[in-house]
């Protein structure tokens, strides 16, 4: 079974830009979460979908979103890129039943602003 | 916003030895859940725990869910190289859907 895939694994882009990273869940899996991994801050939640609707969403600015597609694979788009922006960044995908929040990452796509 | 504060920070151990960390927070929590992350890779599922008082294990390894839904631990008995990693705490408020908050991780060091 394939796990949670994101692309593309490294990204080098100057400040100003816009970026946006792909995520294919686990087959099946209709919940897609986004996490910013930094040394600083740790594991933030970005957001979250399901069924193409966003359910949830984090502390960030609104450079930050995301959607989802009837497939459930997931999009997530900076724009204006700062060097703060630089980070891991993680998507994760989960079976959405009762009480099951053990969610699968993918291996991250690591985003540096220059 | 919530916090989760994960101790230790780091630990440094023989092999063999046993290995604990835990998480506290002042809020009430339906789910803990515990992961491992691999240097280059996103974290691992280990274990997943949904009610208070819950004990459960997998192979080597071992956690509970606080009574007070507050706190959480995960003991590692007999350490090997392998273990060797950062150890993440995370947990999902009621209502809160998908969003898992994290503590900053105990980095684990594994002396052969």
């Amino acid at each position: 079974k394939a796990g949670v895939t994101q692309t593309p694994r490294y990204l080098i882009k100057t400040r100003g830009q816009q970026v946006t990273l792909s995520c294919s869940p686990i087959s099946g899996h209709r919940s897609v979460s986004w996490y910013q991994q930094t040394p600083g801050q740790g594991l933030q939640f970005l957001f979250e979908y399901f069924s193409e609707t966003q359910r949830n969403k984090g502390n960030f600015p609104g450079r930050f979103s995301g959607r989802q597609f009837s497939n459930s694979r997931s999009e997530m788009n900076v724009s204006t890129l700062e060097l703060g922006d630089s980070a891991l960044y993680l998507c994760a995908s989960r079976v959405t039943v009762p009480n099951n929040y053990g969610y699968t990452f993918g291996s991250g796509t690591r985003l540096t602003v220059v | 916003g919530q916090q989760l504060n994960q101790s230790p920070q780091s630990m440094f151990i023989q092999e063999g030895e046993d290995v604990s960390m835990n998480c506290t927070s002042s809020s009430i929590f339906n789910t803990w859940l515990w992961y491992k992350q691999d240097p280059g890779e996103g974290p691992v599922l280990l274990i997943a725990l949904y009610k208070a008082g819950e004990l459960t294990s997998n192979g080597r390894l071992t956690a509970q869910f606080g009574i007070t839904r507050k706190d959480s631990f995960l003991n590692i008995s007999a350490s090997i190289p392998s273990d060797v990693g950062i150890y993440f705490c995370a947990g999902q408020l009621q209502n809160q859907g998908g969003k898992l908050i994290f503590g900053q991780g105990t980095e684990l060091s594994v002396k052969p």
